[in-house]
């Protein structure tokens, strides 16, 4: 099955400094790679996916990255704000699998300073 | 994007007793998922819900100590039975929405369960 290994697992930023976490999967058929964020006590809510067809894709201050030669992607935020600070979760699976079931990373803590 | 109603939000329960979680979903969907989530931890998969069939587990879960039901394609329960400390933990359900152009998983609220 499906492995997903993700760092750092802690990342402290500066204000206004940008992030960069960083995943990668063991399948080489996989080919949806999602991001969550979840804040303390909540739910994980999507921020910014990708499908295997393309290499990078934007979203105002966050943008994804996906290499498949090497099975890694990267979830890049620009211009880190207090609010950014939560746990992100990268994700994989293959969409036109029978299971679909997503595989997650072991998670970052991203703490934004002020 | 679909809306998950996921109940109860926490409970603390006696071990040896049985919870049974409940997701009601807004909108047909054909995939439903149970996760876990130990304090500090990742998301673990216990098993895929599709309606009209039996639930297919991962490894290290069985039916017997997480029995799923999924009557129809808004509604699933998950059920953590005979409970130890060891099953306190989030419990969360998570749907496939395969609307055009709205691709995604939706998670539930999650329900906070604490075995003393």
């Amino acid at each position: 099955g499906e492995n997903v290994e993700q760092h750092p697992s802690t990342l402290s930023v500066q204000e206004g400094d940008s992030a960069v976490i960083k995943c990668t999967y063991s399948d080489s058929a996989s080919n949806y790679f999602p991001w969550y964020k979840q804040e303390l006590g909540k739910r994980p809510q999507l921020i910014i996916d990708i499908r295997s067809n393309v290499g990078e894709k934007k979203d105002q201050r966050i943008a994804v990255t996906l290499n498949k030669t090497a099975k890694h992607f990267s979830l890049h935020i620009t211009e880190t704000q207090p609010e950014d600070s939560a746990v992100y979760f990268c994700a994989a699976t293959l969409l036109t699998g029978s299971a679909r079931q997503l595989t997650f990373g072991s998670g970052t803590q991203l703490t934004v300073l002020p | 994007s679909a809306v998950i109603s996921q109940k109860p939000s926490r409970d603390i329960c006696q071990r040896g007793t049985s919870l049974t979680i409940q997701c009601q979903v807004d909108s047909q969907v054909t995939m439903m998922f149970w996760y876990r989530q130990q304090p500090g931890q990742s998301l673990t998969l216990i098993a895929t819900a599709n309606q009209g069939s039996e639930a297919t587990y991962e490894s290290g879960f069985v039916i017997d100590k997480f029995p799923i039901s999924r009557p129809n394609l808004t509604f699933s329960t998950l059920t953590v039975s005979n409970m130890s400390p060891e099953d306190s933990s989030i419990y969360l359900c998570s749907v496939e929405q395969t609307g055009t152009g709205d691709y995604g998983y939706t998670f539930g609220s999650g329900t906070r369960l604490t075995v003393v």
